[in-house]
């Protein structure tokens, strides 16, 4: 049983299209982190939230933490082909547990 | 600053061979983490270290599999004997201690790309 799902898991969209990733657990977690993974190489991360109802933004990214903290979702506004890659969220619960990930392509 | 270096990068081996993963976590980093990825998945955790102690082994097949990491610093991962299902991505990864229970932030290496013919 995966204890954070994410949806979709697979994405291919056009260059300047928007787009959603979803991360749901039935569990609290204490914070939520995003990576973001390219081919050949490790995840890193790109935003941490903390507190329920959170919304955090890094450029053309937004970040929302759930008001009951158990689910997270990521919003690209206009995509870019660099956007391409794996991104993964992580729930903290003491220790940090992965989703499965979402597979974007962007595509020029 | 030198990030997490792990070797071998890519590493080909027939079943029921031994084979070992190296791992260098940042400097002053007391927490390591052996992950395991599998192709377009999540990583998974196989062990997790505070300095020299494994305080979290519980998803590590220790039938097979054992990791060390003599003197808090550098971290050696083992498995053996190698079974076809083994074949995935070995993540290393490295965070400083933040305290309260809390994860911080993951440095992760590039991995190890282990095939099992």
């Amino acid at each position: 049983t995966q204890l954070l799902e994410q949806s979709p898991q697979f994405l291919s969209i056009q260059e300047g299209e928007n787009l959603t990733v979803y991360c749901n657990s039935s569990s609290v977690f204490s914070s939520l982190q995003w990576y973001r993974q390219e081919p050949g190489e490790g995840p890193v991360l790109l935003v941490t939230v903390v507190t329920g109802g959170e919304v955090k933004k890094l450029k053309r990214l937004t970040f929302q933490f759930g008001d009951a903290r158990k689910d997270s979702s990521l919003h690209i506004t206009a995509a870019q082909p660099g956007d391409t890659g794996l991104y993964l969220c992580a729930g903290d619960r003491g220790k940090l547990i992965f989703g499965q990930g979402t597979e974007l392509s962007v595509k020029p | 600053e030198a990030g997490v270096v792990q070797s071998p990068r890519y590493k080909i081996i027939e079943k029921k061979q031994p084979v070992a993963f190296w791992c260098n976590p940042i400097s002053g980093h007391n927490t390591l983490y052996w992950y395991l990825q599998n192709l377009g998945q999540g990583p998974e955790l196989l062990i997790r270290y505070e300095n020299e102690e494994a305080v979290d082994d519980s998803q590590l097949p220790k039938d097979r599999f054992s990791a060390e990491r003599l003197k808090g610093v550098d971290s050696t991962l083992k498995i053996q004997p190698a079974e076809l299902g083994d074949s995935a991505v070995y993540l290393c990864a490295s965070s400083s201690s933040r305290g309260g229970g809390s994860t911080g932030e993951l440095f992760f290496g590039e991995g190890s790309r282990l095939t099992v013919l």
